[in-house]
């Protein structure tokens, strides 16, 4: 079984504060996705990772950066996190050439 | 623009019968549809998926149809069962792996015992 985990479930920042968002996934996959889910505007994707040390921008990357260091593990950085970024954060990866994506349990970040 | 649509954000349906989830596209390019669902505080999982060669694909209680010329597609499922109550995600894919999932912004299915 793929299993996509996230390093915390629930996480409560200050305005202002830099913001680490861990995902490490055990399938080998190249593909790894960041998003963000709010009610009424379902899952927008922040970025994307097609392997190790690239990026790609996806729907709304303002506000955020990524890293990715070793194949497994995809990282979302808040780099000064503000109220608007209040929300579920959820990590996804995939075989290249496939299409579903697994995703990870989600992180519940509220900032204050 | 959206290029993935679910209309309704929310449907209300009686146990055991059967619920409807509907999803439209733009992309005349998407090839690959699939359907997610979603409880909350929880991560999405996938649930059934349907390739453009097919208009239908069936597992269990769920069978995903698939109207090309219409560029709609539907979720069955039947019977409903209260355990079914979740967010349902619609994604699309113009080809396979490299290229993110366009996502829906999801139907709130909430089955009533």
């Amino acid at each position: 079984d793929v299993k996509v985990t996230q390093s915390s479930r629930y996480l409560v920042k200050r305005t202002g504060e830099k913001v680490f968002l861990e995902c490490v996934q055990d399938m080998d996959h190249e593909n790894m996705f960041w998003y963000r889910q709010d009610p009424g505007l379902g899952l927008r994707l922040i970025y994307f990772s097609y392997d190790v040390k690239m990026k790609e921008k996806g729907d709304i990357p303002e506000g955020y950066s990524v890293s990715r260091e070793k194949k497994e593990r995809f990282s979302l950085i808040l780099e000064s996190a503000s109220t608007n970024q209040t929300s579920m954060y959820l990590c996804a990866s995939v075989d290249r050439g496939l299409y579903e994506q697994y995703f990870g349990p989600g992180t519940r970040l509220t900032v204050t | 623009d959206q290029q993935v649509k679910q209309n309704s954000p929310s449907l209300s349906v009686q146990e055991g019968r059967i619920s409807i989830l509907n999803c439209d596209y733009t992309n005349s390019m998407f090839d690959y549809f699939l359907w997610y669902k979603k409880y909350p505080a929880e991560g999405p999982t996938f649930l059934i998926s349907i390739s453009s060669i097919k208009d239908k694909n069936e597992d269990g209680r769920f069978t995903v149809f698939l109207n090309k010329s219409a560029k709609h597609l539907s979720l069955h499922i039947v019977p409903s069962q209260p355990g079914d109550s979740a967010v349902y995600f619609c994604a699309a894919s113009p080809f396979s792996g490299n290229t993110p999932l366009v996502f829906g912004k999801g139907t709130r299915l909430s089955v009533i015992a």
